[in-house]
């Protein structure tokens, strides 16, 4: 089963609301978790650095009053996407390491989002 | 930085020939982990394979097989054999920093297995 678990797994919204993402580690904690946007027919681009009880790091280029990342529990991690447009609709996906000895990475189901 | 070429952007074969995806990796980190992951259409990432710099070792599994060539920053990846099921977007990775767990994506290879 999912060890990572995203939610919803698809959301559609009106241009200029906000809609929260959540992304929850199932039976591990994760100090840090990444999350991921991927427009149709494109690769993965890294958004974020979630990091359990502070800030999150973003990477260049994406805008951190847009995307509000929370990560206020070790099994929780959620993107806000403030006042949508059109041009955010795409499919975001979470990861999150499992032990540091097993080098495991567990990716979500991905959300997508679909700004009307 | 770190950076991960897919080079073919589309392949088609047809069922049981053998396909090889390529990957191109550019780093500065001594010490850094690549990954391959398979993307079938429900859009879930579906782990095949991790392995770190300091091991070189092809390895098999299966109908899989991987090539790691550190003097040519490649990590190619072979599918013998194909099967309709192969058909996905697959994507070569490389971890940033010294995070294993932070990895950047190559652009994809979209494999198609016509029967």
């Amino acid at each position: 089963g999912a060890v990572v678990s995203q939610h919803p797994s698809w959301v559609i919204c009106k241009s200029g609301t906000s809609v929260k993402i959540e992304c929850r580690s199932l039976d591990f904690q994760a100090t840090t978790m990444f999350w991921y946007r991927q427009f149709p027919k494109q690769s993965l681009m890294l958004m974020a650095t979630s990091n359990e009880g502070s800030k999150a790091t973003y990477e260049q280029g994406v805008e951190k009053d847009k995307f509000l990342i929370n990560h206020a529990s070790l099994t929780l991690s959620t993107l806000t996407v403030t006042s949508a447009h059109p041009e955010d609709s795409s499919f975001y996906i979470c990861s999150a390491p499992g032990l540091a000895h097993t080098g495991e990475l567990f990716f979500g189901e991905g959300s997508r989002l679909t700004v009307l | 930085a770190q950076k991960v070429t897919q080079a073919q952007t589309e392949i088609s074969v047809v069922e049981k020939e053998d396909v090889t995806l390529d990957c191109v990796y550019e780093t500065r980190d001594t010490t850094y982990y690549l990954f391959w992951y398979k993307q079938p259409p429900s859009g879930e990432l579906v782990f095949l394979i991790r392995r770190n710099s300091f091991d070189e070792q092809n390895e098999i599994s299966g109908r899989y097989s991987w090539n790691f060539q550190k003097s040519t920053s490649s990590f190619n990846f072979t599918i013998t054999a194909s099967q309709v099921v192969d058909s996905a977007v697959y994507f070569c990775a490389l971890s940033k920093g010294s995070s294993a767990s932070k990895i950047i994506f190559g652009s994809g290879t979209r494999l198609s297995i016509r029967p």
